[in-house]
């Protein structure tokens, strides 16, 4: 069974900076595109980010240039490495594993449960 | 590509034929998912390819369409699927989901 494991989330001040992790496990990892989906409790879904398997990477533009995704084949994990956090920055920070893609993906086959992370003073 | 999803939410009986529209501001082919979601639940995947039913989603849900409108139909309503549905469009970055319709009971 695939499970996708996400950690990392806090409390933290604006600016600070916070690392989450999604720990991987069921498949061969490095076959795989990861990504980044988050969403306000009670809100709608947004897209953060997407990291290939040869590692080229994707944003949002309301996230570009303060978080950035990574990934460690070795480790069957991907990271999400957030600075500058703001208060538009808190929500549940969900990894989601691409389904077939040729090049393009057939949507988001497996989700992890989310971890939280709030931006407040 | 911005996605506009109708209705935001609808209301419907158990047994009843429900229809979700998704449009797309521009072509999209047939790039577009759609996810049910729980609440405080992760999205679960229900269709890829704008019509291809993900392995194990029961066959009561069917997608179409391609380029700007596509549809969710959901057959016969039972009482698990009153929940939250989104559509996700995957033809390009930044990849962008729809507002979400909610299914109420009446």
């Amino acid at each position: 069974e695939v499970q996708l494991l996400e950690s990392g989330g806090a409390l933290v001040q604006p600016g600070e900076s916070l690392r989450l992790s999604c720990a991987v496990s069921g498949l061969k990892f490095s076959k795989y595109v990861f990504n980044w989906v988050r969403q306000v409790p009670g809100k709608g879904l947004e897209w953060v980010s997407t990291i290939g398997t040869n590692g080229d990477t994707y944003y949002n533009d309301s996230v570009k240039g303060r978080l950035t995704i990574s990934r460690d084949d070795s480790k069957s994990t991907v990271y999400l490495q957030m600075n500058s956090l703001s208060a538009e920055d808190t929500a549940v920070y969900h990894c989601a594993k691409s389904g077939y893609c040729s090049p393009k993906c057939d949507g988001l086959d497996v989700w992890g449960q989310g971890t939280m992370v709030t931006v407040s003073s | 590509i911005q996605l506009t999803q109708s209705p935001s939410s609808l209301s419907a009986s158990v047994g009843d034929r429900v229809t979700i529209t998704c449009r797309a501001s521009q072509g999209i082919s047939s790039h577009l998912a759609w996810y049910q979601q729980r609440p405080g639940k992760a999205p679960k995947l229900l269709i890829y390819a704008a019509s291809t039913l993900e392995s194990g989603v029961p066959s009561r849900f069917s997608g179409s369409g391609s380029g700007t409108d596509f549809t969710l139909t959901i057959s016969s309503l039972q009482p698990e699927d009153f929940v939250t549905y989104f559509c996700q469009q995957l033809q390009a970055f930044p990849l962008t989901f729809g507002g979400g319709t909610k299914v109420q009971i009446k």
